[in-house]
This record gives structure tokens, C-alpha cells and sequence, in this order.
């Protein structure tokens, strides 16, 4: 299996929150990353944790982390029809370069 | 600066011809990564330099692929021959270490016809 593993799509309302989920498998994981890639451009970090930590704050983002059961969740308060693009997770575990999932395209409607 | 800045952003060609993708990364970076990004397989890390020697190239699909970096600001991806099932969108990123967060370029767009 993958490394790190993402739904494919999600779908939301404009002004609801939206919640990207990862897992992934590497126990040794340093830093976990979101990035953005918007269309025609590439990947742009959006926000990273490290290991040690559980939660991270930055304006309408908020990432959750569980340690435990190697799970990754990227919150967007109030999403924005901006907002909508593809959002990859990643992870720099052994090897300590990142590793990407395949990416979560997030759909924004009125 | 300007960021990661790749040429050119599309290529077309027919199969069989030599593609060469250019990178030029941010100025004090000594990390090179080139990947590549399809809907079959999403993101692929092809190779990557530090210091601009390659370090793992073990993403390198053939031998048809090659990569260089001549000096900290210019790398190269070459595909000789080009086959249609090369056609992706290539992506140059550099940082400053392992562990430290990517600055990717625009991109690539390939079509091998």
C-alpha cells in the first residue's frame, strides 16, 4: 500500500469547513506537511506540524494530529470558493525527504 | 526572487525526439528535487541533488531519463527517447535541507505525441 493515503475528492458548501484527512505509515515521521496546488501552477506549502506536536493553529487553518494511529487532518474554517484546488500530505519520516500522498482535490460551491 | 523558475512551461513533441526540462532553483538552496506528476500515479519524486551532486535517482523510471546539475543554479531533466507514456507534468523543487519545506517551480507541461 501507499505511504501516505488521501480521499481523492471532497466537496463542500462555501462558508462551511472543510476536513482533508491523511494516513500515513512511517512511525519514525519528523515534520508533516499540507501543501497547495492550485490549477496550472505547482505545489505551495501551506502549513506544517512537527512530530511532537498535537494541534497547529494558523489563521482559518487548523491541523490535528494523532500520533497513535498515524493520522493527518488539515481543517479550513470558513472555505472560500479560493479555496478550491488540489491539497497534498506529506511526510518526512527514515528517509527524511517528503513523501506525497496523491492529493485531495477540494471543491468549493455556492 | 523570483522562486523556482522552470522552462519551458510546455512542451509538445513526438515520440522518439529528446526533451530537455530546465530548472533554475532559488539562490541559496543546495537541495534539487525533480518530480513528476500524473493521474495514474499523482506525485513521483524522479531524482533529487544536494550540493549538486546526485544523491538518489532510484526514481528514475529508464534509462531514457537523465538529470544534471552543472552549477547551484541549473539542472536539467532529459529524456532520450521520448515515449507517449512520458507525457506528465514535470515539477523542479529545491529547499534548503531535508526536513525543511519544498518551493516547487510552475512546472512542465510534456505531451510526447
Amino acid at each position: 500500500g501507499e505511504d501516505v493515503e488521501q480521499s481523492l475528492f471532497l466537496s463542500v458548501r462555501e462558508g462551511d469547513s472543510s476536513v482533508i484527512n491523511c494516513t500515513y505509515t512511517d512511525s519514525s515521521s519528523t515534520y508533516l506537511y499540507w501543501y497547495k496546488q492550485e490549477p496550472g501552477a505547482g505545489l505551495q506549502l501551506l502549513t506544517y506540524i512537527f512530530s511532537n506536536m498535537d494541534m497547529k493553529q494558523d489563521q482559518r487553518l487548523t491541523v490535528l494530529l494523532n500520533k497513535k494511529d498515524k493520522h493527518l487532518s488539515l481543517r479550513i474554517a470558513d472555505t472560500q470558493t479560493g479555496d478550491s484546488a488540489i491539497y497534498f500530505c506529506a511526510e518526512s519520516g527514515g528517509s527524511y525527504i517528503p513523501t506525497f500522498g496523491r492529493g485531495t482535490s477540494l471543491i468549493v460551491h455556492p | 526572487d523570483a522562486g523556482v523558475i522552470q522552462s519551458p512551461r510546455h512542451e509538445v513533441t513526438e515520440m522518439g525526439q529528446e526533451v530537455t526540462l530546465r530548472c533554475k532553483p532559488i539562490s541559496g538552496h543546495d537541495y534539487l528535487f525533480w518530480y513528476r506528476q500524473t493521474m495514474m500515479r499523482g506525485l513521483e519524486l524522479l531524482i533529487y541533488f544536494n550540493n549538486n551532486v546526485p544523491i538518489d535517482d532510484s526514481g528514475m523510471p529508464e534509462d531514457r531519463f537523465s538529470a544534471k546539475m552543472p552549477n547551484a543554479s541549473f539542472s536539467t531533466l532529459k529524456i532520450q527517447p521520448s515515449e507517449p507514456r512520458d507525457s506528465a507534468v514535470y515539477f523542479c523543487a529545491s529547499g534548503t535541507g531535508v526536513n525543511e519545506k519544498l518551493f516547487f517551480g510552475s512546472g512542465t507541461q510534456l505531451s510526447v505525441l
